[in-house]
């Protein structure tokens, strides 16, 4: 079975410094890595993912991942945090096969950026 | 604007009755995925649907069921609502078939369902 860890419920940064929101997985495999940012009362949006390749994702809003094959880790980060990024944010990993596409979803961080 | 409709945003209902949730796919995307959010179980895989037949089942209880239609919209059905079914309920769809494969989900604003 695949699972997803992110072990820190909220995050709080400075606007302006970088930040890093922590992912760890598990799954058979290579693994297909993304995130999803929610806003309030909103659904998620997809922000970048891992297929294969380098493994410095860049994704929307200047967000970037990081792959860590040894570590099992993708941690989602940004060199300059904008008040705007507070946010919900989810790690999620999915399977390769047929009928094994659905996201896993991991707890959820949720982002505080303080002006 | 992710190109995914959900309706109605939200519903409340009572106990023991029976909604139905309406989900309108991107053009083109295939499959259509539900998901339920609650404060304690989190994100949650229900069904997909790849088109119009089930391709996978996740923690979907069996008073749940799916369909998808020959137009590619989805319906999730949910009877016999107990006060734990209170959630926001999401979908969710990707490309697939013709159009090649896309890993990436695209999800809609949710139905937010309150039970009674």
């Amino acid at each position: 079975a695949q699972s997803v860890a992110q072990p820190e419920d909220q995050v709080n940064v400075a606007e302006g410094n970088p930040l890093t929101v922590k992912c760890t997985y598990s799954v058979s495999g290579n693994p297909y890595l993304f995130w999803y940012v929610q806003y309030p009362n909103r659904g998620l949006q997809f922000l970048l993912k891992y297929i294969t390749g380098d493994n410095l994702v860049k994704g929307s809003y200047g967000f970037e991942a990081e792959f860590n094959k040894s570590q099992t880790s993708f941690h989602l980060k940004k060199p300059s945090a904008l008040v705007s990024d507070s946010a919900l944010y989810f790690c999620a990993v999915r399977g390769v096969d047929t009928g094994r596409r659905a996201l896993t979803f991991g707890s959820g961080t949720r982002l505080q950026v303080q002006p | 604007d992710s190109g995914v409709t959900q309706t109605p945003k939200h519903l409340i209902t009572a106990t023991g009755q029976r909604v139905t949730l309406r989900c309108s796919p991107r053009s083109g995307d295939l499959s259509v995925y539900w998901y339920q959010q609650s404060l304690d179980q989190g994100l949650q895989f229900l069904i997909q649907y790849y088109n119009g037949e089930e391709r996978a089942k996740g923690n979907i209880l069996e008073r749940f069921s799916a369909q998808q239609f020959p137009d590619l919209h989805s319906e999730l059905n949910l009877s016999s609502l107990e006060l734990g079914d209170s959630a926001l309920y999401f979908c969710a769809s990707s490309a697939g078939g013709l159009a090649g494969v896309s890993y990436e989900q695209y999800f809609g604003p949710g139905t937010r369902l309150t039970v009674t």
